[in-house]
């Protein structure tokens, strides 16, 4: 019973060249995260949607954008990925913020050539 | 803002050893405690919380312990096995509207048969 999907769950990228990773949920949660975690670090939050709301990180790179056309599916668009881009990309959702679980995919492992 | 300290950043034991990761925060408004264990190559999943209301909670091989006055929580792990391997992360969130997770760094846990 998978809750959250990411898709691709694997993604090559050329340096420059625009790249959007997918998440679905089944869990009709109200927030929707996007996380990018770089090898041996914690998860790094990007950004958030409570529900159309939007909300991004003050450290958030103008390079990184998401889109959420419905409480079902969000998408990060990265639109000039560096070689710094490099990572795993995760999704995740919650019925709300602060002291609500927040239930992850399984990732999008981004390489960029 | 929060500011989430863990140690280890790297534990070995014997299976059938207990261990013990602990984390502390910074912002006295925290009141949300939750762990999640990450498997290479997967996402994160949550295994125990607690809240600020409570000074420690168990599910049967894993318990949490959190002390509010000093502001440190740990995760304790009896009798582990090899399937307990694994990257551990605490974070800590204040229950409210907008509030986010604020991760620890991490803690590799190895059981060794």
């Amino acid at each position: 019973d998978a809750m959250v999907i990411q898709n691709p769950r694997y993604q090559v990228t050329q340096f420059g060249k625009p790249v959007t990773l997918s998440c679905s949920q089944t869990l009709n949660h109200n927030v929707m995260y996007w996380y990018q975690q770089k090898s041996s670090q914690a998860p790094k939050l990007l950004f958030h949607y409570y529900d159309k709301d939007f909300n991004n990180e003050a450290d958030t790179p103008d390079n990184f954008q998401s889109r959420r056309p419905n409480t079902s599916f969000c998408f990060l668009d990265i639109r000039s990925p560096g070689l710094g881009d490099a990572a795993m990309y995760l999704c995740a959702t919650s019925a709300g913020t602060g002291g609500y679980e927040q239930y992850f995919g399984p990732g999008t492992r981004l390489t960029v050539t | 803002g929060e500011n989430v300290e863990q140690h280890p950043s790297t534990l070995s034991v014997q299976e059938g050893d207990s261990a013990v990761i602990k984390c502390t925060y910074s912002d006295s408004a925290s009141n949300y405690f939750p762990w999640y264990k990450q498997e290479l190559g997967k996402g994160p999943q949550l295994i125990i919380d607690i809240r600020s209301n409570v000074g420690e909670k168990k599910d049967q091989r894993i318990a949490v312990t959190l002390n509010k006055t000093a502001k440190h929580f740990s995760l304790h792990i009896t009798e582990t096995q090899p399937e307990d391997s694994a990257v551990y992360f605490c974070a800590a969130s204040e229950n409210n509207y907008g509030q986010n997770f604020v991760f620890g760094p991490g803690t590799r846990l190895s059981v060794l048969p």
